[in-house]
């Protein structure tokens, strides 16, 4: 079945790094690809999203883009913040719709 | 547009026990879909509705049910409750939910605490 692996956690890093957070997929389809991020004590909230090979997503100074050859949607930051601190979901969703299928998510805790 | 509202945020029960969670989506939108987060299992899909009818279904047994009023308004129900069943449970609205770029938008959650 349709699966998300992420990078294992928890990533640290100083204010102003780069950041880089792995994902890669297994699909039969073609799916859309998702990353969503949760702060503690809260909901998921979506950060960017790519429908089909080769787009990319962006949001916040978040980039990702959807590798079909590599089967990837990578996770980037070129100088990430203390309020960038949160859990990262990458999630997948088949074509004709259905269930949002998580990743382990990834712990980021950025110092100042 | 109001966001997913989730009620209540924080609920506890004891073993055995029934108990009955509240989502109300985001306006408009019309399938709601249920989903489980705990620390070793992640984030696990429960069931989803559309238009008042179940269209998808998890891995879930039977203890845990749900449904959907004309208004789009869902409930889910958890009955015998047992101690794995601590968990938050995330409801997610979207507009149709029969296509892979429909956006799911997520709820606070509600925190159910089983002693």
């Amino acid at each position: 079945g349709d699966s998300v692996t992420q990078m294992e956690g928890p990533v640290t890093l100083s204010e102003e790094a780069f950041l880089t957070i792995n994902c890669t997929y297994t699909a039969t389809g073609y799916p859309s690809l998702f990353w969503y991020v949760q702060y503690p004590g809260e909901g998921l909230q979506l950060l960017l999203k790519a429908t089909k090979a080769d787009d990319k997503g962006s949001n916040k100074g978040f980039e990702a883009t959807y590798r079909k050859e590599t089967t990837s949607f990578h996770l980037e930051k070129g100088s990430v913040q203390v309020s960038d601190s949160a859990v990262y979901f990458c999630a997948l969703r088949e074509n004709q719709g259905g269930k949002l299928i998580f990743g382990q998510g990834t712990e980021l805790s950025v110092k100042p | 547009k109001a966001g997913v509202t989730q009620t209540p945020r924080y609920l506890i029960k004891t073993r055995g026990q029934q108990v009955t969670l509240s989502c109300s989506p985001i306006s408009g939108h019309r399938s709601v879909s249920w989903y489980q987060q705990t620390p070793g299992q992640g984030l696990q899909f429960l069931f989803e509705y559309f238009s008042e009818t179940q269209r998808n279904k998890g891995n879930f047994p039977g203890r845990f049910s749900g449904r959907q009023f004309s208004n789009s308004r869902s409930e889910m129900n958890v009955s015998t409750l047992e101690l794995g069943d601590s968990a938050l449970y995330l409801c997610a609205s979207s507009f149709s939910g029969n296509q892979g770029a429909d956006t799911q938008y997520f709820g606070p959650g509600t925190r159910l605490t089983v002693l």
